[in-house]
């Protein structure tokens, strides 16, 4: 079974612009988690999205958004780009919800400049 | 507000030797616990789970969970160099379902 795939894989966008990420969920998982991976703070969670509504969401601005399709993939975007949005971006999926184990993609490596 | 507290690390031990790994969370209500394995420059992999209080054996791997204590651990049997990792804590349930991670514990297996 094919896991967790994300894309794109690296990349580097300027202070303002905005940035839309991919996810595509393992087959059969119909929830999507996504995450920001920072040395500094760890993994913090975003959002959760199941069955394309969005049932949890963490402690992040109104600049991050998501959004899931009738597929389950999922895209996440950042508007308004910031130096501190550079971070390993990770999408995780579970069968269910979060109480169920995720499995996470490779991540997107985001370096804002 | 979950909490997940782990030591930083690092954590040393030689080859062959157990390597214990701990985590205490603050959500008395929590019902799902989890263990990750994250390699230098690599996502992380889930590598144990439990939801009941008690022993959880797979391989060279054991949790062990105790929700009294809020308290969950991870055992490394016959550790090997190819262990070498951060370990990272996860915890669902109680107040919300999302998944809080500690922030987790560097490993190194020397051989």
């Amino acid at each position: 079974k094919a896991g967790v795939t994300q894309t794109p894989r690296y990349l580097i966008k300027t202070r303002g612009q905005q940035v839309t990420l991919s996810c595509s969920p393992i087959s059969g998982h119909r929830s999507v988690s996504w995450y920001q991976q920072t040395p500094g703070q760890g993994l913090q969670f975003l959002f959760e999205y199941f069955s394309e509504t969005q049932r949890n969401k963490g402690n992040f601005p109104g600049r991050f958004s998501g959004r899931q399709f009738s597929n389950s993939r999922s895209e996440m975007n950042v508007s308004t780009l910031e130096l501190g949005d550079s971070a390993l971006y990770l999408c995780a999926s579970s069968f269910s919800h979060t109480a169920y184990e995720q499995y996470f993609g490779p991540g997107t490596r985001l370096t804002v400049t | 507000q979950k909490e997940v507290e782990q030591n930083s690390g690092p954590l040393s031990v030689p080859e062959g030797a157990i390597a214990s790994l701990n985590c205490t969370y603050s959500d008395r209500g929590s019902q799902s616990f989890f263990w990750y394995r994250q390699y230098s420059g690599k996502s992380p992999e889930l590598i144990m789970f439990i939801y009941s209080n008690g022993d959880k054996e797979d391989g060279r791997f054991t949790a062990q969970l105790n929700k009294a204590s809020q308290y969950v651990s991870l055992l490394i049997r016959d550790s090997q160099p190819s262990d070498s990792a951060t370990y990272l804590c996860a915890v669902s349930g109680g107040s919300n379902y999302k998944l809080t991670f500690g922030k987790g514990t560097l490993l190194t297996v020397n051989p």
